[in-house]
């Protein structure tokens, strides 16, 4: 089984502080990976897909990198609305998702 | 793209559970749908998934040999039959497309359906 894992778990940043999630596969993924944000209550809605490539909608201050086993998802400015859980997910081999970052304002 | 999922509920462990996903807004049978749960408090957790056809199942090692995926191409409607319920699976369940008729990545997802499995 591929085995993601996410870093941090918790972050706190100020509005317009640059944001870096990292998420780590366990074994070589190629560029198999999403990313999610999830608000309470809210369906996931999906921001990246092949690991770089932005969903349509989304808007342009989220981006992804990387390949293989390592990858980033970078906030450009944060913003309040981006209050959530970012949770990545490897569909290499089935699916497996990281165990979440969870985003916090200052 | 919509899909309602529905057949959550209170169900004591052991107990048995059927959960259903109508699509709309896309070729059903071009798409493979698959089953995501968050438990409280938890991260999500792929759960299930089924390719367009049918013929190929997944499961989480979780929920092999209790659940099982199926779907009804000519109804639009993903099923996921939940059997010998734990308290671990209580959770939220949510019904979501993937990107490939066998595979892919969740692109839409419904909003969920609650199993709670108590005494």
């Amino acid at each position: 089984d591929i085995q993601m894992t996410q870093s941090p778990s918790t972050l706190s940043a100020s509005v317009g502080d640059r944001v870096t999630i990292t998420c780590r596969a366990s074994q070589n993924i190629r560029s198999w990976l999403t990313w999610y944000q999830h608000k309470p209550g809210k369906a996931p809605k999906l921001l990246i897909y092949k690991a770089s490539t932005l969903e349509i909608g989304v808007p342009s201050r989220f981006s992804g990198s990387g390949s293989g086993t390592e990858f980033t998802l970078t906030i450009s400015s944060l913003q309040p609305d981006d209050s959530a859980t970012y949770y990545c997910q490897q569909y290499n081999h089935y699916w497996t998702f990281g165990q979440g970052t969870k985003v916090e304002i200052k | 793209v919509q899909l309602l999922e529905s057949g959550g509920g209170l169900v004591q462990p052991g107990g048995s559970l059927r959960l259903s996903c109508a699509a709309s807004g896309f070729t059903f049978s071009s798409y493979t749908m698959s089953w995501v749960r968050q438990a409280p408090g938890k991260g999500l957790e792929w759960v299930s998934a089924i390719s367009g056809s049918g013929n190929n199942n997944y499961y989480a090692d979780s929920v092999k040999g209790r659940f099982t995926i199926s779907r009804d191409n000519s109804k639009n409607t993903v099923f996921l039959q939940m059997n010998s319920l734990r308290a671990e699976d209580t959770a939220l369940y949510y019904c979501s497309k993937d990107d490939e008729v066998d595979g892919g990545y969740n692109d839409d997802w419904g909003q969920g359906t609650l199993v709670t499995v108590s005494s």
